[in-house]
């Protein structure tokens, strides 16, 4: 089965303090990457999704990355509001998605 | 257009019961797919269904099932309740397999 890595699992920043999140996959013939946020108690929001290597997704604050092996979401001067789980996913050869476990993201004012 | 909705919103059961939920997809999503997810654990895949058909399956006991109507309308189905089955129970619709999903604010079922 293809395998979603995510790191670090944790991540505490100050506001204003500029980070990456990292996601590795093993799947040959990507047909995409999924970048999601998810708040406590609820159903994961879809953010991007990036198709192929060296593409480039900006919303806010946010900006994801692909490579051929790994995907980045970098965030920029974050905000308390950017405080939540951010999960990726790729579709397998059988079209499920698998996620990885996530990064949980804490941004003190 | 309309996000995903999934009723309940909020379930308590006891052990031994049955329950039914409900997930109506984004006008004209085709596929729908269930997820588990409790404290501390990542989503669980529970099923994937297309054009009312099952088309991926996770690794759970047949206690847990589903079906996909005409509409693309979803249920599933958790019989004989087990405590350890509290979770939130959230469920994404899709244009078609493969394809980014778009997740409903989930069920929060409670097994006491």
């Amino acid at each position: 089965e293809d395998q979603v890595t995510q790191s670090p699992e944790a991540l505490r920043l100050q506001e204003g303090e500029s980070s990456s999140l990292n996601c590795s996959y093993t799947v040959s013939g990507l047909r995409g990457l999924f970048w999601y946020r998810q708040d406590p108690g609820k159903g994961p929001e879809f953010l991007f999704t990036l198709y192929s290597a060296g593409e480039e997704k900006e919303k806010e604050r946010l900006k994801a990355t692909l490579t051929k092996k790994e995907s980045f979401l970098h965030i920029t001067a974050p905000k308390p509001e950017d405080s939540a789980t951010y999960l990726c996913a790729v579709p397998q050869k059988d079209y499920k998605l698998s996620f990885g476990a996530g990064t949980t993201v804490t941004v003190r004012a | 257009k309309a996000g995903v909705t999934q009723t309940p919103r909020y379930l308590i059961k006891t052990r031994g019961q049955q329950v039914t939920l409900s997930c109506s997809p984004i006008s004209g999503h085709r596929s729908v797919s269930w997820y588990q997810q409790t404290p501390g654990q990542g989503l669980q895949f529970l099923f994937e269904y297309f054009s009312e058909t099952q088309r991926n399956k996770g690794n759970f006991p047949g206690r847990f099932s589903g079906r996909q109507f005409s509409n693309s309308r979803s249920e599933m189905n958790v019989s004989t309740l087990e405590l350890g089955d509290s979770a939130l129970y959230l469920c994404a619709s899709s244009l078609a397999l493969g394809f980014e999903q778009y997740f409903g604010p989930g069920t929060r079922l409670t097994v006491t």
